[in-house]
């Protein structure tokens, strides 16, 4: 049974460029949340895909953005890139219950 | 504003010593998992406790719920160098079938041989 994958594993970009993640859920899974997480931090939650819709976010700014295609998979995208944005993003699944489970991360470096 | 406050932020101790780390909260959680992380890799989820007063035994991991919902604790008996790892506690707060994980900034575990 395959668990929540991401890819890819580590990216380097430039400020002010453009950046795709890419998550795929753990079987069964049809909800998809992304999170944030800064070195020496918890993950802190960017938002949730349901139903191919965005179900809640947390505190991030429209230049963070997703979509979640019919298989469940989802993509994170993220505009206008900061030095602050450099961070692992994670990508958890849940089939709507309380548990999450996440994915190896994301690592991105904004130069 | 940081919503759950773990402690100790840092704990290094020796192979079979017992140990206690602690998540607070001034809010109510429907629910509180603690999750394993390695450095570079995503969490692992542990337990998941959702009753007030629960405990949940993991081998040498034993988790409690507060009465309130409001924090939790995790013992670790005789710890081990593969308990290493950063420990972190999440909240989940339920609406409707929402469920939207608040993390601490988590205790990071050193056991030394």
């Amino acid at each position: 049974d395959a668990g929540v994958t991401q890819s890819p594993t580590h990216l380097i970009k430039t400020r002010g460029q453009q950046v795709t993640l890419r998550c795929s859920p753990k079987s069964g899974h049809d909800t998809v949340s992304w999170y944030q997480q800064a070195l020496g931090q918890g993950p802190q939650f960017i938002f949730q895909y349901y139903e191919e819709e965005e179900r809640q976010r947390g505190n991030f700014p429209d230049r963070f953005s997703g979509h979640q295609f019919p298989n469940y998979s989802s993509e994170l995208n993220v505009n206008a890139l900061l030095l602050g944005d450099s961070a692992l993003y994670l990508c958890a699944s849940t089939a709507g219950g309380y548990e999450q489970y996440f994915g190896p991360g994301t690592r991105l470096t904004v130069t | 504003t940081q919503l759950l406050e773990q402690s100790p932020q840092f704990l290094s101790i020796q192979e079979g010593e017992n140990l206690t780390v602690y998540c607070n909260s001034s809010s109510v959680f429907s629910s509180l998992q603690w999750y394993r992380q390695e450095p570079g890799e995503g969490p692992v989820l542990l337990v998941t406790v959702v009753t007030g007063g629960e405990v949940k035994k993991l081998k040498r991991l034993t988790f409690q719920f507060g009465d309130a919902r409001k924090d939790s604790s995790l013992h670790i008996t005789a710890a081990q160098p593969g308990d290493t790892g950063l420990y972190l506690c999440a909240g989940a707060r339920s609406g409707g079938s929402n469920y939207k994980l608040t993390f601490g900034k988590g205790t990071l575990l050193t056991v030394n041989p």
